[in-house]
């Protein structure tokens, strides 16, 4: 099945710091969304991004869908944006359609 | 409205219980999932409803039975579970499911917290 890695693993920020998270995978993919849990353990969508850049306030993401990567930029880190981020690839469409998750980066932010 | 919701939000059993999950969704979203996720591990997929039918089971043993009694709810009932299947279920919807060209960004509910014992 498909490979999904993302880097670094954890991750401890000040309130402030930017960070980039990278999730790479290892075949072409149809679907492609980054998720926040917070540690209560909801998922929370922040992008669907298969291919290109997107930005929403403090975050942005860019996928390179022929490079088989895919990054997520936090700006001006709040104590809020600690938690565990998935990116999350589907392989193709049709019957064999399912959401693969990475194996997350863990990042806490501190005061 | 993006809410999909569960209940319970805890809930303890022992091995010779017999619960329920339940899921709701009330966007008019076709697809719904099932996810069990272990601790500091990534959600993995157990289940896909499309169109209330059963699309895939990942190989989820027979103590784990979903059931979608309408498109927009989604039940799983569980039965002589073992300690190891302690987890967090999570259920999401999204709008289509295995559709080309669709974009099909899933929304998943806050969970449940199951601890058999």
């Amino acid at each position: 099945g498909i490979q999904v890695e993302q880097s670094p693993p954890d991750l401890i920020l000040q309130e402030g710091a930017n960070s980039t998270l990278r999730c790479n995978f290892s075949d072409s993919v149809n679907n492609l969304q980054w998720f926040h849990q917070n540690p209560w353990g909801q998922l929370i969508n922040l992008f669907y991004i298969p291919s290109g850049t997107k930005q929403n306030g403090r975050l942005s993401a860019t996928t390179v869908a022929t490079e088989r990567y895919s990054l997520l930029y936090i700006s001006s880190s709040q104590t809020t944006d600690s938690g565990v981020y998935f990116c999350a690839v589907e392989l193709s469409a049709g019957t064999a359609s399912k959401l693969t998750f990475g194996t997350g980066t863990r990042l806490q932010v501190t005061l | 409205d993006t809410e999909v919701t569960q209940t319970p939000k805890h809930l303890v059993m022992g091995m010779t219980n017999k619960k329920s999950l339940k899921c709701e969704q009330h966007m008019g979203h076709r697809a719904m999932y099932w996810y069990k996720q272990k601790a500091k591990k990534p959600p993995e997929l157990m289940f896909v409803y499309s169109y209330e039918k059963l699309s895939i089971n990942e190989s989820v043993p027979s103590r784990f039975s979903p059931e979608c009694p309408n498109s927009s709810l989604l039940n799983l009932h569980l039965h002589a579970l073992q300690p190891e299947d302690s987890a967090l279920y999570l259920c999401a919807s999204s709008q289509e499911w295995g559709l080309a060209g669709v974009q099909e960004t899933q929304y998943f509910g806050p969970g449940t917290r199951l601890l058999v014992l």
